[in-house]
């Protein structure tokens, strides 16, 4: 079945560092790819997607692109700041019988200090 | 206002109780689902309603039921709740949009639900 994985966290990094958060996935076709961020006390909420290969996704700064042939969705910001400490989903939508459903990774924790 | 509501917003109740969680949204999507978040485990899908007559079952919808009351409510249900579905629940909607693509998901607040 679809299956995502993610990095392991927490990762805590200092205010301007750069940071990556690795995603890999399973699916059969071509999914479409998600980054979902969840701050404290908050529901999720979609950050960016890209739905086909080499499509990148970006907003406030971050960026994704779409590798089928690595299976791969990486988040990349290059300069990270408190307001980004949060929780950071990546998640799929296939195609086929599971038309409609995202299926997510287990979530990266990001803290940022000053 | 917020576009999904989820109440309550937290709950703590016993084991064998029956509960609701109730989520209404005002985007005028057509597609509603119900998952729950439990540390390092993601999100998991739990039922799942694409119009008001249409509803499936997720990835983990042993003891939960749902109900898609109109195309604006969708109400999860533990007929008898147990210490293991203590977890934050989640609604969310979507729209497949013109296209009919893959969509995105709109997520409410979140209940925290405890069970002693």
């Amino acid at each position: 079945g679809d299956s995502v994985t993610q990095m392991e966290g927490p990762v805590t990094l200092s205010e301007e560092a750069c940071l990556t958060i690795n995603c890999t996935y399973t699916a059969t076709g071509y999914p479409s790819l998600f980054w979902y961020v969840q701050y404290p006390g908050e529901g999720l909420q979609l950050l960016l997607k890209a739905t086909k290969a080499d499509d990148k996704g970006s907003n406030k700064g971050f960026e994704a692109t779409y590798r089928k042939e690595t299976t791969s969705f990486h988040l990349e910001k290059g300069s990270v700041q408190v307001s980004d400490s949060a929780v950071y989903f990546c998640a799929l939508a296939a195609g086929g019988t599971s038309y409609g459903k995202l299926t997510f990774g287990q979530g990266t924790i990001l803290t940022v200090h000053p | 206002d917020a576009d999904v509501t989820q109440t309550p917003r937290n709950r703590i109740t016993k084991t064998g109780k029956r509960i609701m969680l109730e989520c209404s949204q005002t985007k005028g999507h057509d597609r509603m689902y119900w998952y729950r978040q439990d540390p390092g485990l993601g999100l998991r899908l739990i039922y799942y309603s694409f119009d008001v007559k249409d509803i499936n079952k997720g990835e983990i919808s042993d003891g939960y039921s749902v109900s898609r009351q109109a195309q604006a409510k969708f109400s999860l249900s533990l007929e008898s709740a147990i210490p293991n579905q203590t977890a934050l629940y989640f609604c969310a909607t979507s729209d497949p949009g013109l296209a009919g693509g893959q969509d995105t998901q709109y997520f409410g607040p979140g209940t925290r639900l405890t069970v002693l």
